[in-house]
């Protein structure tokens, strides 16, 4: 079975802290992404990447910045967190295959900003 | 930009039939995905299209016709545990990088 998990299930930070959030996969997955879920807003892009140090912004990368160092380990990087960012944080990750768009998911991590 | 479509909550009765639609503008088209939600959870993918259609996996299909934009998926026979939250999601860029709609919630009652 693939897995996907994240350093936290719950994270409380206060504003202007660094945050990070880390995300293994163990599936030798080549396309890693990042999302956060609001109520009603469903799940949104933050970031993704396909390689080893290669990123691309998603649909709200405002804020954020990642680091993929190695091919299991895509980190999400919060420089200065606010209060709009506390939200859930959903990981993932897929392989790069044709006619396949699975995505396996982490089991999230709520951060609260203070 | 992209944009998806499909209804915020829907009702159902134990051991009935569903059905979830999902209308998409995106600037390009590779796949139609459905994934599941429970309460606390993390999504889990539960299917795919690319091509015109109906899959059928178990007691869910899924609809696809890319003429119309348009997709459904299909529950049939009910079960309590079938209550969660549905997400279609369409890859229109590659590198199975999709974008969710904002999720149906299906709640299934006695």
């Amino acid at each position: 079975d693939v897995k996907v998990t994240q350093s936290s299930r719950y994270l409380v930070k206060r504003t202007g802290e660094k945050v990070f959030l880390e995300c293994v996969q163990d599936m030798d997955h080549e396309n890693m992404f990042w999302y956060r879920q609001d109520p009603g807003l469903g799940l949104r892009l933050i970031y993704f990447s396909y390689d080893v140090k290669m990123k691309e912004k998603g649909d709200i990368p405002e804020g954020y910045s990642v680091s993929r160092e190695k091919k299991e380990r895509f980190s999400l990087i919060l420089e200065s967190a606010s209060t709009n960012q506390t939200s859930m944080y959903l990981c993932a990750s897929s392989p790069n295959r044709e006619a396949e768009d699975t995505q396996y998911f982490g089991p999230g991590t709520r951060l609260t900003v203070l | 930009g992209q944009s998806l479509e499909q209804p915020s909550e829907v009702t159902a009765v134990e051991g009935a039939i569903v059905q979830i639609n999902c209308t998409y503008q995106t600037s390009g088209f590779y796949g139609l995905s459905w994934y599941q939600q429970h309460d606390g959870g993390a999504p889990t993918f539960l299917s795919y299209n690319a091509l015109d259609g109906l899959e059928e996996t178990g007691r869910f299909s899924s609809f696809l016709s890319r003429s119309d934009s348009y997709g459904y998926l299909l529950l049939q026979e009910l079960q309590m545990k079938d209550s969660a939250s549905y997400f279609c999601a369409v890859n229109s860029g590659g590198y199975q990088k999709v974008t969710f709609g904002t999720g149906t919630k299906l709640q299934v009652i006695p």
